[in-house]
């Protein structure tokens, strides 16, 4: 069975101070790590994922995440973040071999403050 | 190219009733995924149809049914709907790859049962 807690619910940062939105998973098999975006009335966007080989990932609009797999986690970072940043931010897991559907965490809310 | 299209965008039911929510994959793709998003949760994997076969299927009720067309549109059936069944709705189409897939959101439909 897998599991994503995404620790923070709701996380307020100023405009271009530093951020990060923790996940965690639980997982008996390997995984592969995905977060998402999703702005207001607006489907999910990939931001990122990790499939292999280097643990630190780089995505689109400035984001990355590292890959722990003895802490379990995939941290989202981004060093300045910009009011457009201001969305909901969900981490995914997909199971290796399994059926390729992702679980998700229950997201966090970015809210970037001017 | 398009991205994937679901319609209706919004949707306003009474309990009981049955409802039908629509999903055109990009093109080319071949495989369908719908997801439920309940208002402050993460998505949650309903079905998935592969060349027009159901390859996955999520921990939801008999009264959750799906199919996919010989052009890979798919549609998502809803009976008997609860008021639990207000959600948004999301379909993700995806080639198939072996590195696990990389999934493409529509927009969503809201149902709101009321």
């Amino acid at each position: 069975a897998q599991s994503v807690t995404q620790l923070d619910s709701q996380v307020p940062v100023f405009e271009e101070a530093p951020v990060e939105l923790r996940c965690n998973y639980s997982s008996s098999v390997s995984v592969y790590l995905f977060w998402y975006v999703q702005y207001p009335n607006q489907g999910l966007q990939l931001l990122l994922k990790y499939l292999s080989g280097s643990t630190l990932v780089k995505g689109i609009n400035g984001f990355e995440a590292e890959f722990n797999k003895s802490q379990t986690s995939f941290h989202l970072r981004k060093p300045s973040v910009h009011i457009s940043d201001t969305a909901e931010y969900f981490c995914a897991v997909i199971p290796k071999g399994g059926a390729n559907n992702l679980f998700f965490g229950t997201g966090t809310r970015l809210t970037v403050i001017p | 190219d398009a991205g994937v299209t679901q319609s209706p965008t919004h949707l306003i039911k009474t309990r009981g009733q049955q409802v039908t929510l629509r999903c055109s994959p990009i093109s080319g793709h071949k495989s369908v995924s719908w997801y439920q998003q309940v208002l402050g949760q993460g998505p949650q994997f309903i079905f998935q149809y592969y060349e027009k076969e159901e390859r996955g299927r999520g921990n939801f009720p008999d009264r959750f049914s799906a199919r996919q067309f010989p052009n890979y549109s798919s549609e998502l059936n809803v009976n008997a709907l609860l008021l639990g069944d207000s959600a948004l709705y999301l379909c993700a189409s995806s080639l198939w790859t072996v590195e696990g897939e990389k999934l493409f959101f529509g927009s969503g439909t809201q149902l709101s049962v009321l």
